[in-house]
């Protein structure tokens, strides 16, 4: 999966509590993107980072959170605020080729809250 | 918002035989990427044709763009089960200074041997 890990695989959380998903990439990569995946569905960006100590919103960034204190490293909490959290997610990460980012992803964390 | 739709969204094929799938997007892009995702994992990028490209190829892999109807399709021959998996369509975005993608709906492809 590119030099990129996801753990863990499989979560399990009750409602109403923050859960903190793991993204590590060892492949010199500035850019690092957080999406969730719903059953039959494409790719939704959460946040994405272009550089350390910094990250920007995406799409459906509401009940989320990130953090990007290492250019390795970019968790993703998902916090109570997040209607409805159990969903697939993908991490990412990529460098500038050209203007051009192609993008490598992690396994995948499922997320199941009941 | 800017989004690839693929077409159709599932293709059922026998093995040997050529599986074509769309990706319509709206908006100008500077180029366009394929992803495979086998189930329950990652995607895997396939191929990158950039806006002034008509045509690629990468092994059994032949991705066509054709950006005055702002869509790209992608041919795999002589399919083999392995080739089981769902097909993504990623155009770019250029927003607040940084690059992103966004992703279309999926192809979900099953070849039956």
């Amino acid at each position: 999966d590119g030099g990129i890990t996801q753990s863990p695989k499989y979560l399990f959380r009750k409602e109403g509590q923050n859960v903190t998903l793991s993204c590590e990439q060892n492949l010199n990569h500035d850019a690092m993107y957080w999406y969730r995946q719903d059953p039959g569905q494409g790719l939704r960006l959460i946040y994405y980072s272009q550089i350390v100590n910094d990250f920007q919103k995406g799409d459906i960034a509401e009940g989320y959170s990130v953090s990007r204190e290492k250019k390795e490293s970019f968790p993703l909490t998902v916090t109570s605020a997040q209607k409805n959290p159990t969903a697939f997610y993908l991490c990412a990460s990529s460098s500038r080729d050209r203007g051009v980012y192609e993008q490598y992803f992690g396994p995948g964390t499922r997320l199941t809250v009941t | 918002s800017q989004q690839g739709e693929e077409d159709p969204q599932a293709l059922s094929i026998q093995e040997g035989e050529n599986a074509t799938m769309n990706c319509s997007y709206k908006t100008s892009i500077n180029n366009l990427q394929w992803y495979r995702q086998n189930s329950g994992r990652g995607l895997v990028h396939l191929i990158l044709i950039r806006s002034n490209e008509r045509e690629k190829h990468s092994g059994r892999l032949r991705v066509t763009l054709d950006t005055s109807k702002k869509s790209s399709s992608l041919l795999i021959t002589a399919s083999r089960a392995a080739d089981t998996a769902s097909y993504f369509c990623a155009t770019d975005a250029f927003t607040s200074g940084t690059y992103k993608y966004i992703f279309g709906t999926g192809t979900r492809l099953k070849v039956l041997a």
